[in-house]
């Protein structure tokens, strides 16, 4: 079975300074990763996502993700915050094989931003 | 606009009276889903649906019920709800095909069974 730790639920940084959320899976077989973010009182909105191919993937509003297999990482980074980034981020896996695309994810990381 | 539209938003109810969330997705998508969303827990899958009459279980289906009779709709039907449903409810679709399609997600559903 395929499992997915976020290290830290919450996260405080500072306006300008960088962002690091921590995301590790396990996956018997080559994940497919993702990153969503979620802004309250909305679903949840791709920021970013890993198949195949190059390892570090650059996503929406400034964010990347670096796949590092030998660590089983997925970490996502902004290098600089911004106010507007305070939200919950979620990790996420799939894999392939069976019927089912289902995405199992982190319990969530709450991003504050300070001014 | 590409959207996947639930309604309600927010319902408040209670303990045993039948209800049932619609889901509905613009997108022409084969792949549907429903999570449920718990704080300390992240999101779970109640149930699955590859296409049309085709649903199956996910990891907490307990509860819940499901149909899936055209491709653009996806109700999730509590038959009596329990306070342990209170949650926050997500709909998802996708295409199928690939693993590596990302899910498209509502803005949420949430419930409060008192």
């Amino acid at each position: 079975a395929q499992s997915v730790t976020q290290l830290g639920s919450h996260v405080s940084v500072s306006e300008g300074a960088l962002v690091l959320l921590r995301c590790n899976y396990s996956s018997s077989v080559p994940p497919y990763l993702f990153w969503y973010v979620q802004y309250p009182n909305q679903g949840l909105q791709l920021l970013l996502k890993y198949t195949t191919g190059a390892t570090l993937v650059k996503g929406i509003n400034g964010f990347e993700a670096e796949f590092k297999k030998s660590e089983t990482s997925f970490h996502l980074t902004k290098p600089s915050a911004h106010m507007s980034d305070a939200a919950e981020y979620f990790c996420a896996v799939s894999k392939s094989g069976g019927s089912n695309y289902k995405l199992t994810f982190g319990k969530g990381t709450l991003l504050t931003v300070n001014p | 606009e590409a959207q996947v539209t639930q309604n309600p938003r927010y319902l408040i109810t209670v303990t045993g009276k039948k209800l049932t969330v619609t889901c509905s997705q613009n997108m022409n998508h084969e792949y549907m889903s429903w999570y449920r969303q718990d704080p300390g827990l992240g999101l779970r899958q109640i149930y699955y649906s590859m296409n049309v009459e085709v649903t199956d279980k996910g990891d907490v289906p307990e509860g819940y019920k499901v149909s899936r009779k055209e491709k653009r709709n996806f109700p999730l039907i509590l038959e009596s709800p329990s306070p342990n449903q209170t949650s926050l409810y997500f709909c998802a679709s996708s295409f199928t095909g690939a693993y590596n399609q990302p899910q498209h997600f509502g803005d949420g559903t949430r419930l409060s069974i008192l």
